[in-house]
């Protein structure tokens, strides 16, 4: 199993409508979570994190968090086109005596006008 | 401005050579972090120095080697040993405290030649 799972996609949504990212990790310690988004050729991008159950909201962009699960999502309420990009789950794993901030492979999102 | 730098944005390398991809940040961070990515991958760690005159071994440090002589500076030497070394090269950096997230340059494109 990998430490940090994401659906590779690719993910197709019309323009307005919600897109829904999801990601698993392996680690039950782990305490705060990041989405990163990754324009094709440019580096990622903070866009949200959350360390606590529920969710959280920052504009068209909601991460929510269920810990019991191991857990975590995003979702882009009234997708653009200019949200086209993929979207990497973070999540600091255990590694010796410390955590690394270990990333999933990647869902790659596209808004169709 | 803060931020990290990377140089060169581009750079081809012949079978056989060294090469040295540049990292500087001005934002006081302590932890600095080379990743790897691959073509539609995720991330993957190289190395990560957490402090000046100290550095540790990633999930591929093998053909690779970093310094840390300067809080400001983290070079990544890619060796002839790195069999597949051509990828995009991302250095990123993080202050002290926990659950900061990290911050990404540019990144370096490596080709082999």
């Amino acid at each position: 199993q990998k430490e940090v799972e994401q659906n590779s996609g690719p993910l197709s949504v019309p323009e307005g409508a919600i897109a829904s990212l999801n990601c698993t990790y392996s680690d039950r310690g782990s305490q705060s979570f990041f989405w990163y988004r990754q324009y094709s050729g440019k580096s990622p991008e903070l866009i949200m994190f959350i360390y606590s159950n529920g969710d959280k909201e920052d504009g068209r962009f909601t991460a929510q968090l269920n810990k019991a699960s191991q857990y975590v999502s995003l979702l882009i309420r009234d997708s653009q086109p200019s949200d086209s990009a993929t979207y990497l789950c973070a999540v600091p794993i255990s590694s010796g005596s410390a955590r690394q901030l270990t990333f999933g492979s990647g869902t790659q999102l596209t808004v169709l006008p | 401005d803060g931020g990290i730098t990377q140089s060169p944005k581009y750079l081809f390398r012949k079978e056989g050579q060294n090469v040295t991809l540049s990292c500087e940040q001005n934002l006081n961070h302590d932890a600095m972090y080379w990743y790897r990515q691959d073509p539609g991958q995720g991330l993957r760690l190289i190395y990560y120095s957490q402090i000046v005159n100290d550095f540790q071994k990633g999930d591929i440090a093998e053909g690779y080697s970093v310094s840390r002589e300067k809080k400001e500076s983290f070079p990544l030497t890619v060796t002839s040993a790195q069999k597949n070394p051509t990828a995009f090269y991302l250095c990123a950096s993080r202050t002290g405290q926990t659950g900061n997230t990290i911050y990404f340059g540019e990144g370096s494109w490596l080709t082999v030649v």
